[in-house]
C-alpha cells in the first residue's frame, strides 16, 4: 500500500548547526505535505506545509523542500536550538482524500 | 481560543471496563479525527468524521466506536477495554481535510 516513511529514525546535531530531516513518500498522487513537531508528552504541532505545485517553502528558521521526481520531502531547521528537540513527522494527503498518512517520525536531539 | 481539548488527560482501566474519551474544538472545523500512538510509532487513524453527522473507519477501528455529537465534539468509546488498547490517544480537527490541529492527548493504560 501507499506509505510515508523516513530515512533515519534518529538525528543528533550540535546546537547552532543546521538540521535536515528527510522523508520519502510513495503515493505519486499526493498533492499536499505537512511537517509536524511533537515534543515529549504533547500532541503534534503544525510546523510548515507545502503543495505539490511548489518545490520549496520557507518559514521562520524552517524550510521544506519537495522533490516530486524522487518523491522526497525534507525539513531544514536553521541554527538548531535546544527547543527544537522533538520527534518530527511528515504527513501526506492526496487529492480528495480526508485522511493524512503519517510517517513513523525522526527524533531530533540537540547536543550542547 | 483553546483549539482542541481532550479529557481526561490520563486514565487507568481494567480489562473489560468501558470508557469514553472526549474531544472538543472551538475553531469551527468541519472534520475531526481520532488517532492512537504507540511507543516509538507514528499516528494511526482510528475513526474520522468529515462533517457533522458522518463518521468513517480509519486504519485501526476494531474495538472502538465514535460519536460526532455536534460540530464541536467528537467522542471515542471503548466498550470493553483490552491491554492492546493501552496507548496515547489524540484527537485532531481540520477545516478542509488538510492541515490537522491536535489536542494534548489522553494517556490510557489498560491492566
Amino acid at each position: 500500500g501507499e506509505s510515508v516513511g523516513l530515512h533515519l529514525p534518529t538525528l543528533s546535531v550540535q546546537e547552532g548547526d543546521n538540521s535536515i530531516i528527510n522523508c520519502a513518500y510513495s503515493n505519486s498522487a499526493s498533492d499536499y505535505f505537512i511537517w509536524y513537531k511533537q515534543e515529549s508528552g504533547k500532541g503534534p504541532q503544525f510546523i510548515i506545509d507545502i503543495r505539490s505545485n511548489m518545490d520549496k517553502r520557507q518559514g521562520q528558521r524552517v524550510t521544506v523542500l519537495l522533490n516530486k521526481t524522487v518523491k522526497h520531502l525534507s525539513l531544514q531547521i536553521a541554527a538548531t536550538q535546544p527547543g527544537d528537540s522533538a520527534v518530527y513527522f511528515c504527513a501526506e494527503i492526496y487529492q480528495g482524500a480526508q485522511k493524512l498518512v503519517f510517517g513513523q517520525g525522526t527524533r531530533l536531539t540537540i547536543n550542547p | 481560543n483553546a483549539g482542541v481539548t481532550q479529557t481526561p488527560k490520563f486514565q487507568v482501566l481494567k480489562t473489560g471496563q468501558s470508557m469514553t474519551l472526549q474531544c472538543a474544538q472551538d475553531m469551527n472545523h468541519n472534520s475531526m479525527y481520532w488517532y492512537r500512538q504507540d511507543p516509538g510509532m507514528g499516528l494511526r487513524l482510528i475513526y474520522y468524521s468529515a462533517s457533522e453527522g458522518t463518521t468513517d473507519k480509519g486504519e485501526v477501528p476494531n474495538g472502538y466506536n465514535v460519536s460526532r455529537l455536534n460540530k464541536r465534539e467528537f467522542s471515542l468509546r471503548l466498550e470493553s477495554a483490552a491491554p492492546s488498547q493501552t496507548s496515547v490517544y489524540f484527537c485532531a480537527s481540520s477545516d478542509r481535510g488538510e492541515t490537522q490541529y491536535f489536542g494534548p492527548g489522553t494517556r490510557l493504560l489498560v491492566l
